[in-house]
């Protein structure tokens, strides 16, 4: 069972516009992370949400997580070809457990 | 320079063969984690550790074993690999606590013949 899903799996846009990806589950998760992957490479962190409705940016990304704790959000704004890459959810549920599960993934595609 | 340096990066064997691919963090971190990242499939969390001699089964443990011997390494082992594990293979680390965040090594491309 994936505990964390992304969407959209796939997405492909010319350089300059807007968008958003989204991360949602149906367990509380004690904080939430997105990762950006290259090809062949590891996950590096982007950013880290903890309270619920926090939002946080990174320069053009804006990363929400829920109320409820639940799901998360990011939004890139004016997208550039640098930002082409697999985008992560993650996240360790406070029910106490340490597995720390990944989203589903989105992978983003930046035309110039 | 802080870092989770896995070895090798590459590495083809054969069926029942076994194999071991290190991963070693200079970060001093308690919690350790093998991934393994499949097209379609995403990451999945193979084994963890908490701490040494502590670890736990992930979502996909079958046809792996680990150890946490001591805090900086954290090796996973093949003992008969098969060509379904063929994969990409990512070691993590991490403080325990909130946040959790997740440092990542370079990965392991394994292909079994």
């Amino acid at each position: 069972t994936q505990l964390l899903e992304q969407s959209p799996q796939f997405l492909s846009i010319q350089e300059g516009e807007n968008l958003t990806v989204y991360c949602n589950s149906s367990s509380v998760f004690s904080s939430l992370q997105w990762y950006r992957q290259e090809p062949g490479e590891g996950p590096v962190l982007l950013v880290t949400v903890v309270t619920g409705g926090e939002v946080k940016k990174l320069k053009r990304l804006t990363f929400q997580f829920g109320d409820a704790r639940k799901d998360s959000s990011l939004h890139i704004t004016a997208a550039q070809p640098g930002d082409t890459g697999l985008y992560l959810c993650a996240g360790a549920r406070a029910s106490g457990t340490y597995k720390y599960i990944f989203g589903t993934g989105t992978r983003l595609k930046v035309l110039a | 320079e802080a870092q989770v340096t896995q070895n090798p990066r590459y590495l083809i064997t054969v069926t029942g063969k076994k194999l071991t691919v290190t991963c070693s963090q200079n970060m001093n971190h308690e919690y350790m984690s093998w991934y393994r990242q499949d097209p379609g499939l995403g990451l999945r969390q193979i084994y963890y550790s908490m701490n040494v001699e502590v670890t736990d089964k992930g979502d996909v443990p079958e046809g792996y074993k680990v150890s946490r011997k001591e805090k900086r390494n954290f090796p996973l082992i093949l003992e008969s690999p098969s060509p379904n594990q063929t994969s990409l293979y990512f070691c993590a680390s991490s403080r325990t606590g909130t946040p959790f965040e997740a440092f990542f090594g370079q990965g392991t491309r394994l292909t079994v013949v």
